[in-house]
């Protein structure tokens, strides 16, 4: 069975103090690794997919990177904005998409 | 457009009542999917419809009960529902196959019921 494991469970950050939160994963025959944003009563905003060890992606702030058991989303020098729940998933051979508990991100000014 | 749509938003219901939820898409996929989230907790896959058809039902109690009408629709009836269903419903598109892709979320149904 696919899992994933987040962590820390939540992360408080001073604006402008740069960070890292941890998506490690055991899944039979990765197809691809996905960091989605989630703000309080929304769907899951799509961030990433990353597919293979040593990949990396960027968008503003946001850097994910993946290796062949765990992935990292790096924030640099968040804003108060960047304050949400950061979701990991992963699908496998079986196709499911499987979610990580999530990591809760507040960022004070 | 690459948006998914939910309605309503918010919705409460006593235990005895039949309400439905709808999503739809235009996006052109062809998966589509129910996803119940409580607080707190990640989202839990409930349906899948792939070519508008059923292909997975995580053991979800028949109080539940999903519709693809045409492609780009998606519903889920709820009958005798318990105050333990009490959750965000999300629906959520892709192409089919798509292992590969992000899925497409919609902004989720608040359901409550009393």
């Amino acid at each position: 069975e696919d899992q994933v494991t987040q962590s820390p469970e939540a992360l408080r950050l001073q604006e402008g103090e740069s960070s890292s939160l941890n998506c490690s994963y055991t899944v039979s025959g990765l197809r691809g690794l996905f960091w989605y944003r989630q703000d309080p009563g929304k769907g899951p905003e799509f961030l990433f997919t990353l597919y293979s060890a040593g990949e990396e992606k960027e968008k503003e702030r946001l850097k994910a990177t993946l290796t062949k058991k765990e992935s990292f989303l790096h924030i640099t020098a968040p804003k108060p904005e960047d304050s949400a729940t950061y979701l990991c998933a992963v699908t496998g051979a079986n196709s499911k998409l499987t979610f990580g508990k999530g990591i809760t991100l507040s960022v004070r000014p | 457009d690459t948006e998914v749509t939910q309605t309503p938003k918010h919705l409460v219901m006593g235990m005895t009542n039949k309400k439905s939820l709808k999503c739809e898409q235009h996006m052109g996929h062809r998966a589509m999917y129910w996803y119940k989230q409580k607080a707190k907790k990640p989202p839990e896959l409930m349906f899948v419809y792939s070519y508008e058809k059923l292909s997975i039902n995580e053991s979800v109690p028949s109080r539940f009960s999903p519709e693809c009408p045409n492609s780009s629709l998606l519903n889920l009836h709820l009958h005798a529902l318990q105050p333990e269903d009490s959750a965000l419903y999300l629906c959520a598109s892709s192409p089919v196959g798509a292992a590969n892709y992000g899925y497409t979320f919609g902004s989720g149904t608040r359901l409550t019921v009393v």
